[in-house]
């Protein structure tokens, strides 16, 4: 079955650098890719759509500057968090489909933690 | 907005029991509802879905009904088993272009033997 793969699982990183999350969907074209961050016992919030080739699109709240997302193409999709701070210390998850009204495939997650 | 909320957890249950996680939602037009499920380590399932009202989404002896009446999407199964300990997710799909998926805050389950 298809499949996304979310890289790294975990990261543990400084403030003020850079962290970059990959998610890759192994064996199909992923036209959209949605990137969520959970907090503890709170669901999956939606910080962006992602569509190949095009800009991605914030939900509001959401700083673009800060989580900056490329989907460069049909098979990847990343989130750079820049700047990083200990409230950005979250777990970002991936999900990717093929088209409009295809199913969803998630990536695993990445716990990311800012000292 | 369309929001989603369910019954906190952690819900216990002793192997065969009953379960009942309860999710109601919030949407303007006629959504579409999931049930996910996230076992530990593991990404996100799609356990079950629905997409109009009065369907019934089952799988893996899990079942839920979609009530416009109660805007509800209760999820249960008559005889849950250990390997069924995991974080189950309600969600709603708006539909459009982008069909973006709306969560709620995860029930977790544990079932004893």
């Amino acid at each position: 079955g298809a499949v996304v793969s979310q890289h790294p699982s975990w990261v543990i990183c400084k403030s003020g650098t850079s962290v970059k999350i990959e998610c890759r969907s192994l064996d199909f074209q992923a036209t959209t890719m949605f990137w969520y961050r959970q907090f503890p016992k709170q669901s999956l919030m939606l910080m962006a759509t992602s569509n190949e080739g095009s800009k991605a699109t914030y939900e509001q709240g959401v700083e673009k500057d800060k989580f900056l997302i490329n989907h460069a193409s049909l098979t990847l999709s990343t989130l750079t968090v820049t700047s990083a701070h200990p409230e950005d210390s979250s777990f970002y998850i991936c999900s990717a489909r093929l088209q409009g009204n295809s199913p969803l495939h998630f990536g695993n997650g990445t716990r990311l933690t800012v000292t | 907005g369309d929001s989603v909320t369910q019954m906190e957890g952690p819900v216990t249950l002793s192997e065969e029991a009953f379960l009942t996680i309860n999710c109601t939602y919030t949407a303007t037009g006629y959504p579409s509802l999931f049930w996910y499920v996230q076992y530990p380590g593991e990404g996100l399932q799609l356990l079950l879905k629905a997409t109009k009202a009065d369907d019934k989404g089952s799988n893996k002896g899990f079942e839920a009904t979609y009530r416009k009446e109660t805007t509800s999407f209760h999820l249960e199964k008559g005889s849950v088993q250990v390997s069924d300990s995991a974080v189950y997710f309600c969600a709603l799909a708006s539909g459009g272009a982008t069909n973006k998926l709306i969560f709620g805050t995860g029930t977790l389950l544990a079932v004893q033997p």
